[in-house]
């Protein structure tokens, strides 16, 4: 069974810190790694596909990175904002379905 | 460009009734995904479809639930004789090519079971 872990499950912030969370999944015939952000009673919207070892991507104040060869990906936002509160999610392309993780669950408090 | 409709957004059913959930994806795409989110937990593949076909069906109960996107019209999540474990929230996405390309999500169909 293929396992994508993310961290933390939740995260309170203040407006204008910065933060970080943590997506873990299988090293092993990966494909691409995929990062949804999803506000309450909304769909999940897209931020980033992954495919590179090494790749960054950067969206205004999101930014992510990957590391393939040891399974994980980084989601960071600077100067935190209440509208970036969300559920984080994460998924890992198994070849041709996305597995997601249980995401990470960030507020950011004015 | 409109968005990945699903309709309803909100479907009550009996315990033994048909539930049946539609998708329209995204003009242009024809990858559709579906996608259960039981309550307390993440969103878990159910079904790959292009055109006419099922790709992939992994994620689908073997019994009750069957999907088809025909040639024409908008995919279809079909439940027959529904139980109360199948309220959930059900999501349709789609893509233009292939399932790594980016995945677009419609607003899903929040099932309840009476």
């Amino acid at each position: 069974i293929l396992n994508v872990e993310q961290s933390p499950q939740s995260l309170h912030v203040q407006e204008g810190d910065s933060t970080n969370f943590t997506c873990s999944f299988p090293s092993s015939n990966f494909y691409a790694l995929h990062w949804y952000r999803w506000e309450t009673a909304k769909s999940p919207e897209a931020l980033f596909v992954m495919t590179l070892n090494g790749d960054e991507k950067k969206k205004g104040r999101i930014s992510a990175t990957l590391n393939t060869k040891e399974g994980y990906s980084y989601l960071y936002i600077k100067g935190s904002q209440p509208e970036d509160s969300a559920t984080y999610l994460c998924a890992f392309l198994n070849t041709d379905k996305l597995i997601f993780g249980t995401g990470t669950r960030l507020q950011v408090f004015p | 460009n409109a968005g990945v409709m699903q309709n309803p957004r909100h479907l009550v059913r009996r315990r033994g009734q048909e539930a049946r959930l539609r998708c329209s994806p995204m003009k242009g795409h024809s990858h559709v995904y579906w996608y259960r989110q039981l309550p307390e937990e993440g969103l878990k593949f159910m079904v790959y479809l292009q055109k006419e076909n099922i790709i992939d069906e992994s994620g689908m109960p073997k019994e009750r639930f069957s999907a088809e996107f025909p040639k024409e019209g908008p995919s279809i999540l079909r439940i027959q004789q529904v139980v109360r474990g199948d309220s959930a929230a059900y999501f349709c996405a789609s893509s233009p090519l292939k399932p790594g390309d980016t995945q677009y999500f419609g607003p899903g169909t929040r099932l309840t079971v009476l």
